[in-house]
């Protein structure tokens, strides 16, 4: 079966340093997948997505960024991050025509 | 007007009652649709999928798309505190892409 892993758990990190938050799926192949951010009381907002290895596309423009190093690995990033990128940052995946399935996320709070 | 709406709530209710959450949406082109819940501190957690208009059923869950009206519901029987949670509703687009409601707060008072 398909599992999703998502770290940290929690992360506290100071204004203007560096981010990288990792996902990595087991269980399947050239898998679609996907970064969120959720806001309290909110719905998800998507940020990037990847259809193949290397191939991101951004759907807002911020101060984040996102790679697909291998097929099974999705990595979001940011140089120096920002007030407002604390939040919940959820990874998903998809393949072919199924509904997408989530991690459980990274809370990260910014000092 | 957003793509999708969904009240917030919180909806409380008593254990065993009956429990209705809706959403509406504005696009008559959206055909998939689905219903995730989410425990605090956790990723969504997919619930049920359907397509088109009807019912689906799955244990003590019933999801209803009703494209005329554009409005989908989620009916949960028998329902326990452990169904505590918000309820999130997403339609898929053209792109494969998700639209999502903002979540019901679901409380179920033992």
């Amino acid at each position: 079966s398909q599992t999703i892993h998502q770290w940290p758990a929690t992360l506290v990190q100071p204004v203007g340093s560096p981010l990288s938050l990792e996902c990595t799926v087991e269980g399947t192949s050239n898998p679609n997948l996907y970064w969120y951010r959720q806001a309290a009381g909110r719905g998800l907002q998507l940020l990037f997505y990847s259809v193949g290895i290397g191939q991101i596309s951004s759907e807002v423009p911020q101060n984040l960024s996102a790679s697909r190093p291998q097929d099974r690995q999705f990595i979001l990033s940011s140089k120096k991050l920002l007030l407002s990128d604390s939040g919940f940052y959820l990874c998903a995946w998809r393949q072919s025509n199924q509904p997408q399935h989530f991690g459980d996320g990274t809370r990260l709070s910014i000092l | 007007q957003k793509e999708v709406e969904q009240d917030p709530g919180p909806l409380s209710v008593p254990e065993g009652a009956i429990v209705s959450l809706n959403c509406t949406y504005s696009n008559s082109a959206f055909q998939y649709f689905m219903w995730y819940r989410q425990y605090s501190r956790k990723g969504p957690e997919l619930l049920m999928y359907t397509y088109s208009s009807g019912n689906k059923e799955d244990g003590r869950f019933t999801a209803q798309v009703d494209k005329s009206s554009k409005y989908i519901s989620l009916f949960i029987r028998d329902s326990q505190p452990s169904d505590s949670a918000t309820y999130l509703c997403a339609i898929r687009d053209s792109n494969y892409q998700l639209i999502w409601g903002a979540g019901t707060k679901l409380i179920i008072k033992p």
